[in-house]
């Protein structure tokens, strides 16, 4: 079966760090580009930021939203079949869920990595509070 | 980057057909053809329904139909059934390897 299972949510104080893991099974991470998106309580969706694969950009390149730019970091290894979400200085604002998700092969082989998610993990949660 | 602008809410009797709307602007929704949206229902991860405007990853019925004008792309939902009381995601492609998301809606099935 195909699916990510993100862990290492929990509680942390304004100013902390904590590490996110998304473990990929059933498929090959090493051609996967992997986006990280968050959901506040009650709230939308935000895009957070994206991974790429070794295999389409020669270099793991990410690209990050601005309210986490520099805070948070995204990385992977392959040979563990996961991708990570670093993410220091945190602030209260940042309490969510935390969802990876997986860029969308279609049926004639374009890759949507950067406009189309389609597996995603059951989401961690992080709360930041004092 | 601004959200995209979606309706708070949206409704209609079982059968019917109901139309979301997603408005953005010419830097994302209407720079580009690759609109997509998500069926997220309570406590789920979201799910892709519809990518690339129009198309339907494998397994999606085709109830679920999306289009595009201007800065504004539309999901419409037909035939509308009791399982498709969700909140609905419109996300586009914003250039700079960016994604954005729109506010979402909530669909009740009357």
């Amino acid at each position: 079966e195909v699916q990510l299972v993100e862990s290492g949510g929990g509680l942390v104080k304004p100013g902390g760090s904590l590490r996110l893991s998304c473990a990929a099974s059933g498929f090959n991470l090493n051609s996967a580009w992997m986006t990280w998106v968050r959901q506040a309580p009650g709230k939308g969706l935000e895009w957070l930021g994206r991974i790429k694969s070794k295999i389409n950009g020669g270099s793991t390149d990410t690209d990050s939203a601005a309210p986490v730019k520099g805070r948070f970091m995204m990385t992977r290894d392959d040979l563990k079949n996961t991708v990570y979400l670093q993410m220091n200085s945190l602030k209260t604002e940042d309490t969510a869920v935390y969802y990876c998700a997986r860029g969308f092969s279609d049926s004639w082989g374009k890759y949507h990595g950067d406009d189309a998610l389609d597996i995603w993990g059951q989401g961690t949660m992080v709360t930041v509070s004092s | 980057q601004s959200a995209l602008t979606q309706p708070p809410s949206a409704s209609g009797s079982p059968g019917q057909s109901v139309t979301i709307s997603c408005t953005g602007t010419s830097s994302d929704v209407g720079g580009y053809n690759y609109v997509s949206w998500y069926q997220q229902h309570p406590g789920k991860a979201p799910k892709l329904i519809i990518y690339e405007v129009d198309k339907w990853p494998s397994g999606v019925p085709d109830r679920f139909s999306g289009s595009k004008s201007g800065n504004t792309a539309s999901l419409t939902v037909s035939g509308l059934q009791a399982e498709d009381e969700a909140d609905y995601y419109c996300s586009s492609y914003a250039g700079i390897n960016i994604m954005i998301f729109g506010g979402g809606t909530k669909l009740t099935v009357l």
